[in-house]
């Protein structure tokens, strides 16, 4: 019930390319749904975040999808470029649950040059 | 923006020591942290939350006695591993919520701190 799940766990895109990342989820309580993107060593960092009222959020390159009726979101990074690559998480939390996230397995993206 | 600072990023220890990991939330108050632990190629484990004020609350399975939190003041939590031994070896990765409630607010994540426990 608590669980996200994401695929794929890895993908490798050429320069300019589209990166598509899926999640799924079980928990209708979940209402707020932010991807984090972390690089090797490091921590990770909030790329971008949307709530169930709307069914997509862009922010320059970066835009998630939403269907709150299937229970899945996505992001997708359109042009991508090779300081892209990195690891990126999905995850969602319950306003019950305040700031407490639930993360996804995360997905290893490698986008070549 | 905000920032959450964790210190130290690198410790080398010796099995059966304990070892301090401190995370500091710069230019926010947090009245909770989470303490979550990472090993290679994995997602983030939520092990505790910790709570400014009072004990943390511990994610099932994890040995609050070998974990101790510490929330002392609105900008800085501890993490101290007990008595660690080399499976204790991993990537631990605080993080603070910003914003005015803790709902919804957008969780920060220090730089981590890998332990190795020889």
């Amino acid at each position: 019930q608590q669980q996200v799940k994401q695929s794929p766990q890895s993908l490798i895109v050429q320069k300019g390319g589209i990166s598509i990342i899926n999640c799924a989820y079980e928990n209708t309580a979940f209402d707020y749904f932010p991807w984090y993107q972390q690089f090797p060593g490091k921590g990770p960092a909030l790329l971008i975040a949307i709530r169930p009222d709307v069914s997509e959020k862009k922010e320059g390159r970066f835009t998630i999808s939403f269907n709150k009726s299937a229970k899945q979101f996505s992001l997708h990074i359109m042009d991508s470029q090779p300081g892209d690559s990195a690891t990126y998480f999905c995850a969602a939390s319950a306003r019950s649950s305040g700031s407490r996230l639930t993360f996804g397995e995360g997905t290893q993206l490698t986008v070549n040059p | 923006g905000a920032v959450v600072s964790q210190h130290p990023s690198r410790v080398i220890c010796k099995s059966g020591t304990s070892v301090k990991i401190e995370c500091r939330s710069l230019d926010f108050q947090a009245t909770t942290m989470f303490w979550y632990r990472q090993f290679p190629k994995k997602s983030l484990m939520l092990m505790a939350t910790s709570n400014e004020g009072s004990k943390a609350t511990y994610e099932q399975g994890v040995e609050k006695d070998k974990f101790l939190i510490n929330h002392a003041s609105l900008t800085l939590s501890t993490l101290t591993v007990t008595s660690a031994h080399p499976e204790d070896s991993s990537f631990y990765i605080c993080s603070a919520p910003w914003g005015i409630s803790s709902y919804n607010s957008p969780l920060h994540f220090g730089n981590g701190t890998r332990l190795t426990v020889t």
